[in-house]
């Protein structure tokens, strides 16, 4: 267990609907990141945030956005979905802004398929 | 953004071989981390290295930060069933995490009986 919770496990929804996925980092861990995998493209990076704030940003589409909260929680919004959103999305946490270490706590994953 | 090359992309080993996998980059990198993912499960790191030329072991594992700093490798001796998954390398390009710690497209692990 890494300590990382991340809501739903799974989830099924149409084309042009809109879902959110939920993280919870491990505790004590400011930064909060989101990737994308998919079977043809590996752990693709979408965003990150410490400590409430967007620190970097990846190949992270228009229709996609996040945020942080106080509590340091973080939600990943998927809006206008396409056939091509249906992938595992990972959030993952760390102690720092991961620039010095790279060492990163993963969840279990939310995965989504669009139909 | 940074672009790992990592391979090979599957490997079938019967148990008790020794794996060697290896991630190159046409740039360089100021970490090498090695992670594993297990089916249906999250990245879990495995092995960090932050100097070039570092040689780290965990257990079985050994993987070491290539003396250019474009380079790392992860061998595993004496393979066993649980060694089973896919291993990811990944790496924080010089000049700052900014892009995010970037993975390679990882390395799928076969263990036949």
């Amino acid at each position: 267990d890494s300590g990382v919770t991340q809501t739903p496990k799974h989830l099924i929804t149409a084309t042009g609907q809109r879902v959110t996925l939920r993280c919870s980092p491990r505790s004590g861990d400011l930064s909060v990141y989101w990737y994308q995998q998919s079977l043809d493209q590996g752990l693709q990076f979408l965003i990150q945030y410490y400590n409430g704030e967007e620190r970097a940003k990846g190949n992270i589409l228009e229709r996609f956005s996040a945020q942080q909260f106080p509590d340091l929680h973080s939600e990943l919004n998927l809006s206008s979905l396409e056939l091509g959103d249906s992938a595992l999305y990972f959030c993952a946490s760390s102690v720092s802004t991961g620039r010095d270490t790279g060492e990163l706590f993963f969840g279990e994953g939310s995965r989504l398929t669009v139909l | 953004g940074q672009q790992l090359n990592q391979s090979p992309q599957s490997m079938f080993i019967q148990e008790g071989e020794d794996v060697s996998m290896n991630c190159t980059s046409s740039s360089i990198f100021n970490t090498w981390l090695w992670y594993k993912q297990d089916p249906g499960e999250g990245p879990v790191l495995l092995i960090a290295l932050y100097k070039a030329g570092e040689l780290t072991s965990n257990g079985r594992l050994t993987a070491q930060f290539g003396i250019t700093r474009k380079d790392s490798f992860l061998n595993i001796s004496a393979s066993i069933p649980s060694d089973v998954g896919i291993y990811f390398c990944a790496g924080t390009p010089k000049g700052g995490g900014a892009d995010g710690l970037t993975f390679g497209k990882g390395t799928h692990l076969i263990i036949q009986p």
